[in-house]
């Protein structure tokens, strides 16, 4: 079983509606938790870090950490087609000096005008 | 926008071949990491670097070799390209606070 399960879609929705985006994880250390953007052919984007449990938010975009059930989401509101891309978590042990990440699968959006 | 460049973008060589994918980061980050990926397909670890003259393998085996002489520059190195090694590369880094990690456009390689 994979540390960090994460589907892969693809997600189809339409232009202005609320993507809703998540992962589960098997491992209580996850400490770090990242959401990555990616479009064909290009490196992970940076787009949301959390520490420990708690919500954030940044511009039009939401990330949700519930460590109690090992689950964590980024919501997408008013979805513009410049969205469509695939969305990568990624997280990390805070004890773990290596600092190494695990990633899930990723799931592709699409986002239809 | 990060500071974290891989060069180059794309390489297409041929079978036997050595060749070397380079990764500089100008943000001091004492942690870097060398990711592969294939089309569709989720990243996987091949190797990482804590610091300077530090580098362990990752999860996924790999043929491809790495060396840190400085903190700034994390090379990876395939000493004879094989068709199977066509993917696609990605470098990150991380400072010792282990907060946000960031990527690098990445590096196609296709070996012919």
């Amino acid at each position: 079983q994979k540390e960090v399960e994460q589907d892969p879609g693809p997600l189809s929705v339409p232009e202005g509606a609320i993507v809703s985006l998540n992962c589960t994880y098997s491992n209580s250390a996850f400490q770090y938790f990242m959401w990555y953007r990616q479009y064909s052919r290009k490196g992970p984007e940076l787009l949301m870090y959390t520490y420990s449990s708690g919500n954030k938010e940044d511009g039009r975009f939401t990330a949700q950490v519930d460590k109690s059930s090992k689950y964590i989401s980024l919501f997408i509101r008013d979805s513009q087609p410049s969205d469509s891309a695939t969305y990568l978590c990624a997280m990390s042990v805070g004890t773990d000096s290596w600092g190494k990440l695990q990633f899930g699968a990723g799931t592709q959006v699409v986002v239809t005008p | 926008e990060a500071d974290i460049y891989q060069t180059p973008r794309y390489l297409v060589i041929g079978t036997g071949k050595k060749i070397t994918l380079e990764c500089s980061q100008t943000m001091g980050h004492d942690k870097m990491y060398w990711y592969q990926q294939d089309p569709g397909m989720e990243l996987h670890l091949i190797h990482y670097s804590y610091g300077v003259n530090s580098t362990e393998k990752g999860d996924l085996s790999s043929e491809s070799t790495v060396s840190r002489i400085r903190t700034e520059h994390f090379p990876l190195t395939l000493e004879s390209a094989r068709p199977s090694h066509t993917s696609q590369y990605l470098c990150a880094s991380r400072d010792l606070g282990n907060t946000e990690a960031f990527f690098g456009q990445g590096t196609r390689l296709t070996v012919v």
